[in-house]
């Protein structure tokens, strides 16, 4: 398997501009999270789905950020309009089973907004 | 609110020091822990501690669990320089939810 898949790998854009963010999931995984990391606040759970339907999205930042899984193998993560204090990395993982197993990771997208 | 807190933010280690690092965590339906190393890029998985398995180990690395403090610590004997890494705990809830803490960046020096 070619693991969690995330694209771009980076992104660099101005201020107001849309942004979208798209993942890969492991096939077979029912769960998929979307993650940002800046050096201030680490590692933050924007949103989770199970089984495609969106189950906690309470740390989405605000309206612009929004996230859709029209299917079990892809997931998108919009930011509109897109503002300097966006810029991070965001992780995409997926992980399988009702239980909690490990999360495998995707290899990020570096987002700069400028 | 889901919390976790992992301590120390960072510290400074030569090869072949112990390391210890500490997790507490405050979730609603608490089902597993887990410990992730992240290097340059995306974070790998290391352990899973659950009720049914509170202490793992792996070569020079051990974890764990204790429910009762709800805490975790992970152990690293005889660092290496490879070891430098940021360590992650995160905490696993009902309906799969996926907690992190901030991380402890570990630096092992020569």
């Amino acid at each position: 398997d070619a693991g969690v898949i995330q694209s771009p790998r980076h992104e660099v854009t101005e201020m107001g501009q849309e942004v979208t963010l798209r993942c890969k999931p492991i096939s077979g995984h029912n769960s998929l999270f979307w993650y940002r990391q800046t050096m201030m606040r680490g590692l933050e759970l924007l949103i989770y789905f199970n089984n495609n339907v969106p189950i906690d999205d309470s740390g989405m930042p605000e309206d612009r950020f929004s996230a859709k899984m029209p299917n079990a193998s892809f997931s998108t993560l919009k930011i509109q309009p897109s503002e300097p204090r966006d810029s991070a990395v965001y992780f995409c993982a997926s992980s399988y089973g009702a239980l909690n197993t490990e999360a495998f990771f995707g290899q990020g997208t570096r987002l700069t907004v400028v | 609110e889901d919390k976790v807190v992992q301590s120390p933010l960072s510290l400074v280690v030569h090869e072949g020091d112990t390391v210890t690092l500490n997790c507490s965590y405050e979730v609603t339906n608490f089902r597993s822990l887990l410990w992730y190393k992240q290097e340059k890029k995306a974070p790998t998985f290391l352990f899973m501690l659950t009720s049914s398995g509170i202490e793992k180990k792996s070569g020079r690395l051990s974890s764990i669990l204790d429910k009762k403090e709800l805490s975790s610590i992970l152990n690293i004997t005889a660092t290496q320089t490879g070891d430098s890494a940021i360590y992650l705990c995160a905490v696993g809830a009902a309906g799969n939810k996926l907690t992190f803490g901030g991380g402890t960046r570990v630096l092992v020096k020569p």
